[in-house]
């Protein structure tokens, strides 16, 4: 089955740039999302079709996909961005998830 | 307001059966796909299928074939997640979600506890 790997921790300065992967085979013939999820809440669609942004999701997220990786990219990472982070593709017909990652911002 | 309203937290005893509901409002419940997913206490999420609200179609994750059936009442605009043969490694939070070539929107989850 297909899997999606991701790093379990990342570790940000404020202000900083933050960097989350989501690996997999052949990952950049994909479309991949990203979701954030905080402590208690639902998950939150911050990254759609590798690189497009939901209204409302700031500008400091982005994201990319090329290859076997696809990369959410948060500029200027803020402490309400605290969270861990999610990445989903489709593998024939069904849903993947990566394992997710918790980003500190310290 | 576009949303979903998931049905309350279940405790269930090991071998039982769980359903539980996800009512959509503020959009066109037969025009966007419904999917389940469900996160174990300090896990991941993890899919489970998803239902055509429009057809009653259904796909599930192969994890899950023959222990859960997803149906809908589109008078009511409710979409169901039943899940069988409960075991204590089921004791998670599940999600419906629509799908709007991503996971747009999302219900505020359902608890469910398996435990004898």
């Amino acid at each position: 089955s297909y899997e999606l790997t991701q790093p379990p921790s990342v570790s940000v300065s404020p202000g900083q740039t933050a960097s989350i992967t989501c690996s997999g085979d052949k990952l950049g013939d994909k479309y991949v999302c990203w979701y954030l999820q905080k402590p208690g809440q639902s998950p939150l669609l911050v990254i759609y079709q590798g690189s497009k942004r939901p209204s409302g999701i700031p500008e400091r997220f982005s994201g990319s996909n090329s290859g076997n990786t696809a990369t959410l990219t948060i500029s200027g990472t803020q402490a309400m961005d605290e969270a861990d982070y999610f990445c989903q593709a489709w593998d024939s017909s069904t849903v993947v998830f990566g394992g997710g990652t918790n980003l500190t911002v310290l | 307001q576009v949303q979903l309203v998931q049905s309350g937290a279940e405790v269930k005893n090991p071998g039982a059966s769980v359903k539980v509901s996800c009512k959509a409002s503020g959009f066109t419940f037969t025009g966007y796909y419904l999917h389940w997913v469900r996160q174990a206490p300090g896990q991941g999420l993890e899919w489970m299928g998803r239902i055509n609200p429009n057809s009653g179609g259904t796909d599930y994750a192969q994890k899950f074939q023959g222990r859960v059936t997803m149906t809908r009442d589109t008078s009511i605009s409710t979409a169901y997640m039943e899940l069988s043969r409960l075991r204590s490694d089921d004791t998670a939070v599940y999600y419906c979600t629509r799908d709007q070539t991503a996971f747009d929107i999302w219900g505020q989850g359902t608890m469910v506890t398996v435990s004898s």
